[in-house]
């Protein structure tokens, strides 16, 4: 099985500020690793995928970078809506899930 | 507009069965693989299983595996999951999703709302 730890466990910002999180593998993805937000009492949303593909209608503030093991989620100019909990996941052996980072508000 | 609608969710008791569907539409089903996911309330998304466009693969994670069967009906537009010997541990939300691409394996990019499962006493 293929783990993916995530880190920071808690991101504590402001709005405006930028944030970097950042996604481990313990053995090469490639780049088969996506992002995702997930509000509380909703369903995931996905925000990268490929490692640094834009889903559809997601912002440019989104961008993901890395390959092999080491990814990173970068958010710029943090909205309000932005807070909430990012989980990366790897699809290459079926799927995995990091523990997720959530990102709150300072 | 791409739809996933959960049901079968419910309270059961430890050892019983359960059997939860995923009804599609706005999309063309029958090339698309299948997941479902699953989070225990206030904790993190676990993947339970997967099945692709023809059935010829399929995918449990360990938590799961001899218990749990997914299967899918393209005739029908759904996917099942049947849960049996449930524990307590597998209280959670379980969300069916869909695959980016078609004949690929790619991630899930659209997701149902879920549908609640309480295995207790």
């Amino acid at each position: 099985e293929i783990v993916l730890t995530q880190s920071p466990a808690t991101l504590s910002l402001s709005p405006g500020e930028g944030a970097t999180l950042s996604c481990r593998a313990s053995q090469s993805v490639g780049s088969s690793l996506a992002w995702y937000q997930q509000r509380p009492g909703q369903a995931p949303r996905l925000l990268i995928y490929d490692a640094t593909d834009r889903a559809t209608g997601i912002p440019a503030r989104f961008s993901g970078s890395g390959s092999g093991t080491d990814f990173t989620l970068t958010i710029n100019s943090l909205e309000p809506d932005d807070f909430a909990v990012y989980y990366c996941q790897q699809r290459r052996h079926w799927i995995t899930f990091g523990q997720g980072t959530r990102l709150e508000i300072k | 507009e791409v739809q996933l609608v959960e049901s079968g969710g419910g309270l059961v008791q430890p050892g019983r069965s359960l059997r939860l569907s995923c009804a599609a539409s706005g999309f063309t089903f029958q090339n698309y693989y299948i997941h479902w996911v699953r989070q225990a309330p206030g904790k993190g998304l676990e993947w339970v299983s997967a099945i692709s466009w023809n059935s010829a693969s399929i995918g449990y994670a360990d938590s799961v595996k001899g218990r749990f069967t997914i299967t899918r009906d393209d005739a029908k537009n759904s996917v099942y999951l049947q849960m049996n010997s449930l524990r307590v541990e597998d209280t959670a939300f379980y969300y069916c999703a869909k695959e980016l691409r078609g004949h690929s394996d790619s991630s899930p990019d659209s997701w149902g709302q879920g549908t609640l499962v309480t295995v207790s006493s």
